[in-house]
């Protein structure tokens, strides 16, 4: 199976800062990473698809950069409604596989 | 835009099976793959197995082949997750997502208990 490394596993960041969570995949993946945005209680909303792409209706702060094993996504000016874990998801082989998250909090 | 609903909260005996549905609006479920997801309480994402409503072909994660049996009704527009042999390792919600995981249910919680 394919191993996802997600870091860190929690991030405390003020307003208007600038955070990144990384992704390391156990062997190459290509661009087959997806990340999701999960707050309490609610299910997971796909934020970036393709490791670069923007889903419809997902703010601009958000962006993913990277290619075969290494991943990260980007919120540029954190806000209020942003605090949540963040998952990613490699679709490049079967069994399809999670990081083991981020919680991101305001400070 | 498609919507996923999902049956209700389950609270099953240990040793026994649950069947969990997840029914398809705004379009029609074979022109998707759709996949299971579990997450035990405070923990993350565990891909279950996904089916394709078309051909009832199915793959699961290693550790589900014999937990899990997806199944998909096209007449009614719904998928199923039957669990199976109960524990308290089964107490989790269960998602289900569309192929692409852009439409997810809103989470089935069964809990596991004598």
């Amino acid at each position: 199976d394919i191993q996802m490394t997600q870091s860190p596993p929690s991030l405390s960041a003020s307003l208007g800062e600038t955070i990144s969570i990384e992704c390391l995949a156990s062997e190459g993946i290509y661009s087959n990473l997806a990340w999701y945005q999960q707050k309490p209680g609610k299910s997971p909303q796909l934020l970036i698809y393709g490791a670069s792409s923007l889903q419809d209706g997902v703010p601009s702060r958000f962006s993913g950069s990277g290619s075969g094993t290494q991943f990260s996504l980007k919120i540029s000016s954190m806000q209020p409604e942003d605090e949540a874990d963040y998952f990613c998801q490699q679709s490049y082989k079967f069994p399809l596989t999670f990081g083991s998250g981020t919680k991101l909090e305001i400070k | 835009e498609v919507q996923l609903q999902q049956s209700g909260a389950e609270l099953v005996r240990p040793g026994t099976s649950v069947k969990l549905s997840c029914k398809v609006s705004g379009d029609t479920i074979t022109a998707y793959y759709m996949h299971f997801v579990k997450q035990r309480p405070g923990q993350g994402l565990e891909w279950i197995g996904r089916i394709d409503p078309e051909d009832d072909s199915t793959k699961y994660a290693e550790k589900f082949k014999n937990k899990a049996t997806l199944t998909a009704d096209t007449s009614s527009n719904t998928a199923y997750l039957k669990l199976s042999s109960l524990t308290s390792e089964d107490t989790a919600t269960y998602f289900c997502t569309t192929s692409g995981m852009d439409a997810w249910g809103q989470g089935a919680s069964v809990t596991v208990s004598s």
